[in-house]
């Protein structure tokens, strides 16, 4: 069962354009939503987080929209570069517990044009 | 200093080998991670630490075998490994585990299993 779904499985944008990745979650006890950046033979980073208090958060061309009710959050860069290219996976975790830990979504590559 | 090491980069094994990957941090964090990662996919939760001790694992087969010697360092012992278990060795820590902690990964191990 996947907890976190993520959507297109790839992307392919335009320089300057707006790139747009989507996220579905199922398990209403999840609370902290991080999405992660990876570059080929690196180590993910984290981008950006939300908790499910706000409905957006920015980060310079970084944007994450999170609506509770429908269980979504999605990723938006604004004015996309080349070097923007990369795997980007969302993620999900409780808060609390022992076990608390993050469930990746599967992850998408997106190639930015120049 | 904000990172977490890894060594080493790449490791080349035989099946009959037995090896070790480092990582280290000196952030203060008290918990630290193992992920395995197969290419085009997210990373796979394997062990944690919370407080040098463990408290996860995720039904990881004996031939992995982690350690934490100090709040500052993990270590994870191979042996007798499969040409499956080729794949990108991350670590990563956080402050603590669960809540809004943010996890920091390391570049990665690239392991191969001959």
């Amino acid at each position: 069962q996947q907890q976190v779904k993520q959507s297109p499985q790839s992307l392919i944008v335009q320089k300057g354009g707006i790139s747009i990745i989507n996220c579905a979650y199922e398990n209403t006890a999840f609370d902290y939503f991080p999405w992660y950046q990876q570059f080929p033979g690196k180590g993910p980073a984290l981008l950006i987080a939300i908790r499910p208090d706000v409905s957006e958060k920015k980060e310079g061309r970084f944007t994450i929209s999170f609506n509770k009710s429908a269980k979504q959050f999605s990723l938006h860069i604004m004015d996309s570069q080349p070097g923007d290219s990369a795997t980007y996976f969302c993620a999900a975790r409780k808060r609390h517990g022992a076990n608390s830990k993050l469930t990746f979504g599967k992850g998408i590559t997106l190639s930015v044009r120049p | 200093d904000t990172e977490v090491t890894q060594t080493p980069k790449h490791l080349v094994m035989g099946m009959t080998n037995k090896k070790s990957l480092k990582c280290e941090q000196h952030m203060g964090h008290r918990a630290m991670y193992w992920y395995k990662q197969k290419a085009k996919k997210p990373p796979e939760l394997m062990f944690v630490y919370s407080y040098e001790k463990l408290s996860i694992n995720e039904s990881v087969p004996s031939r992995f075998s982690p350690e934490c010697p100090n709040s500052s360092l993990l270590n994870l012992h191979l042996h007798a490994l499969q040409p499956e278990d080729s794949a990108l060795y991350l670590c990563a820590s956080s402050p603590l585990v669960g809540s809004y902690n943010e996890q920091f990964f390391g570049p990665g191990t690239r392991l191969t299993v001959l």
